[in-house]
């Protein structure tokens, strides 16, 4: 069955700190693995698009990797700022013409 | 918001009656989909849309149905809502040619809320 899972389902850190959010899939065959933030009463919107042949992808101060042997990814906040407080959802595509999997989310808290 | 508007943006309804949640974009493009959130799980495909008259169904499509007659808009009623219906519903966009390489562009969601 594909399955998209994110851990950790929340996380508090303190501004200016540097965090790791995890994302693991089943999806298969893989087409894409994207990062989405959305805050509060907003529509998810995207970070990073990632193709099975590319490892890295950075928008701003958030780098997507993607580990395709493992079916692993992580998206790293550098330097958090108080508006990086969101949900962070990570998303896999199957190959054309099928759904998107969306993973459940992680909830991060950036305090000062 | 990549021109996507949601109306209403709150709406609260009795059980039983029907529903009409409407998207607009203002961007001319061929794809737009139904999804709704509900805690616990992640974002859900109710139904989608290829073009004017062409829709097929998503994975939750029970008790929906969708209609696209215009190009920017794109329809979801509940024909007889349900307390399982309360959800927020988003509707979203994409610049592909529907195979996924795109990402979506969302709008800001509907809370309905079915009493």
């Amino acid at each position: 069955k594909n399955q998209v899972e994110q851990s950790p389902q929340s996380l508090i850190i303190l501004e200016g700190k540097n965090c790791t959010l995890q994302c693991n899939y089943t999806v298969s065959p893989f087409s894409n693995l994207r990062w989405y933030k959305q805050d509060t009463g907003r529509g998810p919107v995207s970070l990073t698009i990632m193709t099975f042949s590319e490892n890295t992808k950075s928008n701003g101060r958030y780098t997507a990797t993607l580990d395709a042997d493992t079916k692993q990814s992580s998206l790293h906040i550098t330097a958090s700022q108080l508006s990086d407080s969101a949900s962070y959802i990570c998303v896999v595509s199957a190959q054309a013409g099928t759904a998107l999997i969306f993973g459940k989310g992680t909830t991060l808290s950036v305090s000062s | 918001d990549a021109g996507i508007t949601q109306s209403p943006r709150h709406k609260v309804t009795e059980t039983g009656t029907p529903v009409t949640l409407r998207c607009h974009q203002t961007e001319n493009h061929r794809y737009m989909y139904w999804y709704r959130q509900d805690p616990g799980h992640g974002l859900r495909l109710i139904h989608y849309s290829y073009g004017v008259k062409d829709t097929d169904k998503g994975e939750v499509s029970d008790g929906y149905s969708v209609s696209r007659s215009k190009t920017e808009d794109f329809l979801l009623t509940l024909e007889s809502a349900t307390s399982s219906q309360t959800s927020v519903y988003f509707c979203a966009i994409s610049q592909g040619d529907g195979t996924y390489n795109s990402p979506l562009h969302f709008g800001n969601g509907t809370r309905l809320t079915v009493t």
